[in-house]
């Protein structure tokens, strides 16, 4: 099983519409979550993070997490074509000896479409 | 703040040649700098984790050999290709980490450098 898991996608959503991003994850340890978005060609950029269960709603993005069931979302309210771009959820994994590593999942390519 | 950044943004090489990618923290100290690695359409892979001062640690199957990693200072690690080959090609991205800076494991990326090897 793979630590972080994402539907690959792509998905296509119309603009104005609710686009919803799900991640699943396996190490019950974990206490931090991020999405991050990615355009081609570019870095990463943090857009979320998440560290309690329930709602975090910052602008248009709302995060969700529910660590019983280890599971991450991501909703984009009213999405706007400059939206489109792959999603990345990772998740910080706590190792030994206070060591830690961010684990990724393969990404969501979400186009919007005008 | 949190700015991180990294040189050379693009690089072009030959076969058998090495190359350094240089990752900086531009306004703080990052006690860890993590590489990552990625491919066309995949997912970032994280290659190695640094800290200053200390040997790296590399995720499995990556060879230590090919990829040096120094992190001799608070503000600066290296990654070293050394004998580049095409498979190497891909984009190498690092983030730095600093517990002090914030609370909640968050990893600042640098910009990325696009590696080509001929």
């Amino acid at each position: 099983q793979k630590e972080v898991e994402q539907n690959s996608g792509p998905l296509s959503v119309p603009e104005g519409a609710i686009a919803s991003l799900n991640c699943t994850y396996s190490d019950r340890g974990s206490q931090s979550f991020f999405w991050y978005r990615q355009y081609s060609g570019k870095s990463p950029e943090l857009i979320m993070s998440i560290y309690s269960n329930g709602d975090k709603e910052d602008g248009r993005f709302t995060a969700q997490l529910n660590k019983a069931s280890q599971y991450v979302s991501l909703l984009i309210r009213d999405s706007q074509p400059s939206d489109s771009a792959t999603y990345l959820c990772a998740v910080n994994i706590i190792l030994f000896q206070g060591a830690q590593k961010l684990v990724f999942g393969q990404g969501t390519r979400l186009t919007i479409n005008p | 703040g949190a700015v991180v950044s990294q040189h050379p943004s693009r690089v072009i090489c030959k076969s058998g040649t090495s190359v350094k990618i240089e990752c900086r923290s531009l306004d703080f100290q990052a006690t860890t700098m993590f590489w990552y690695r990625q491919f066309p359409k995949k997912s970032l892979m994280l290659m190695a984790t640094s800290n200053e001062g200390s040997k790296a640690t590399y995720e499995q199957g990556v060879e230590k050999d090919k990829f040096l990693i120094n992190h001799a200072s608070l503000t600066l690690s290296t990654l070293t290709v050394t004998s580049a080959h095409p498979e190497d090609s891909s984009f190498y991205i690092c983030s730095a980490f600093s517990p002090g800076l914030v609370w909640n494991n968050e990893q600042f990326f640098g910009p990325g450098t696009r590696l080509t090897v001929l």
